[in-house]
């Protein structure tokens, strides 16, 4: 059974740093490039970061260009996301999702249930 | 960066009435890489279509996915209380990925 598991959340002063991480069981982790997606409160899905299956290329949607670091370790299916530089805006729930496909573009087949960064003075 | 744009924001439908729910893009999505997506409060969104209209593993053949282009269309034939929730459709054909805003579906 694949499972995505999220940590890392807390609240945050605005200008502050924190570290997402996502553990990945049941499938073979190093196969499939592997997504942040994030949710604002009440709001809808914003795709955030993609990282490729062996962390040589990755994507950031221009919200988070040059704050955020996407990384993975493939020796401990983790997935992680550094987040600089934290704004109010960036307070959301931060999915981690698996791409579905070995393909370069894919849809996303396993979501995890999220974590919560707020970013509040 | 392609917009999607879903409508209605909200439908109203009792339960055994037919959906259907309408993803437009901004520009042409390539090989028609759009899927959809239902999340139900507290969950974490579900897939249901990809490649437009293949199902997903488990998914009720009641929902159905159409389109191609810039007009993709998420249709569920005969609503259960269960498909109360709100739908999402995204495009994955052009980077950045991105999602419409979504359409709630709600009960009349």
């Amino acid at each position: 059974e694949v499972q995505l598991v999220e940590s890392g959340g807390v609240v945050v002063q605005p200008g502050g740093s924190l570290r997402l991480s996502c553990a990945a069981s049941g499938f073979t982790f190093d196969d499939y490039a592997m997504h942040w997606v994030r949710q604002a409160p009440g709001k809808g899905l914003e795709w955030v970061s993609l990282i490729s299956w062996d962390g040589g290329s990755t994507y950031y949607a221009d919200s988070v260009k040059g704050r955020f670091t996407i990384s993975r370790d493939n020796s401990k299916n983790s997935l992680y996301l550094q987040m600089n530089s934290l704004r109010a805006e960036d307070t959301a729930l931060y999915y981690c999702a698996k791409a579905a496909l070995i393909a370069a573009r894919s849809y996303f087949d396993y979501w995890g249930q999220g974590t919560l960064v707020t970013v509040s003075s | 960066e392609i917009v999607l744009t879903q409508s209605p924001g909200t439908l109203s439908l009792s339960p055994g009435e037919r959906a259907t729910l309408s993803c437009r893009a901004s520009q042409s999505v390539s090989s028609s890489y759009l899927a959809w997506y239902q999340q139900k409060p507290g969950q974490a969104p579900r897939l249901l279509i990809y490649g437009a209209s293949s199902r997903a593993t488990g998914i009720p053949d009641r929902f159905s996915g159409s389109g191609s282009g810039t007009d993709f269309t998420l249709t569920i034939s005969r609503l259960e209380p269960e498909d109360f929730a709100v739908y999402y459709c995204q495009q994955y054909g052009s980077s950045p990925d991105s999602f419409g805003q979504g359409t709630k579906l709600e009960i009349k």
